[in-house]
């Protein structure tokens, strides 16, 4: 098993459909992350949870909606969503959220196309 | 506002060396991260700095200054597979992490 793995790899989504996002890890770590990532642009963090309770929700439209039933389990519920929400959505974790050498460990992401 | 600016894509010949440069305008500093994302893969992390001076790891090497806002990443005997996006990324403050567009490096033979 890889350390942090995501599904599905690719979506194509109408505007009006509702789809989720998966993210495991199998690392042991405490703190789970999802991160918008658009072509050139930096990445966006979107959401962390830390010990399963949401710390960061970096004003993200109610359109997107995270789940972390256990530490090692994220999901992002898409709900009508824009064409402009068509990006590489990437899970990681960490050990904790607020360590300062604590490095992140991605999964390959989702890459969601809305039509 | 915080920013983080490193060129948009470099190009570079096998065997030889190249330098990334990573300058940051940040609220605070707890460290600074460099990443390398392979096209389609996830990014994996390849260097930690929070003190001054350079850090080496086999053919890569991460610089970093303080006082002038400034880190580089310097890659040596560069290979084909050093083909790859190259993020830099700023732990602030509050620990967050402000991340640059990435550099993409372009290998040639």
């Amino acid at each position: 098993e890889t350390g942090v793995t995501q599904t599905p790899r690719h979506l194509v989504m109408g505007m009006t459909n509702k789809k989720s996002l998966k993210c495991e890890q199998h690392l042991g770590h405490n703190a789970m992350y999802w991160y918008k990532q658009s072509a050139k642009k930096p990445l966006e963090l979107m959401f962390v949870y830390s010990l399963e309770e949401r710390v960061e929700n970096n004003s993200v439209p109610s359109r997107f909606s995270p789940e972390c039933p256990n530490s090692s389990h994220l999901f992002l519920h898409l709900h009508t969503l824009q064409p402009e929400d068509s990006a590489l959505y990437l899970c990681a974790s960490s050990q904790g959220h607020d360590v300062p050498s604590g490095e992140l460990f991605f999964g390959e992401g989702s890459r969601l196309t809305v039509l | 506002g915080q920013n983080i600016d490193q060129p948009t894509e470099m190009t570079a010949t096998e065997g030889a060396i190249v330098q990334i440069n990573c300058t940051y305008q940040t609220s605070g500093f707890n460290g600074l991260f460099w990443y390398q994302q392979h096209a389609g893969e996830a990014p994996t992390f390849l260097s930690y700095n929070v003190l001054d001076g350079l850090e080496e790891k086999g053919r890569f090497s991460s610089f970093l200054s303080r006082s002038k806002g400034y880190s580089y990443l310097l890659l040596k005997e560069l290979q084909m597979k050093d083909s790859a996006s190259y993020l830099c990324a700023v732990m602030d403050s509050n620990y967050q992490l402000i991340w640059g567009a990435g550099t993409k490096l372009i290998i040639k033979p």
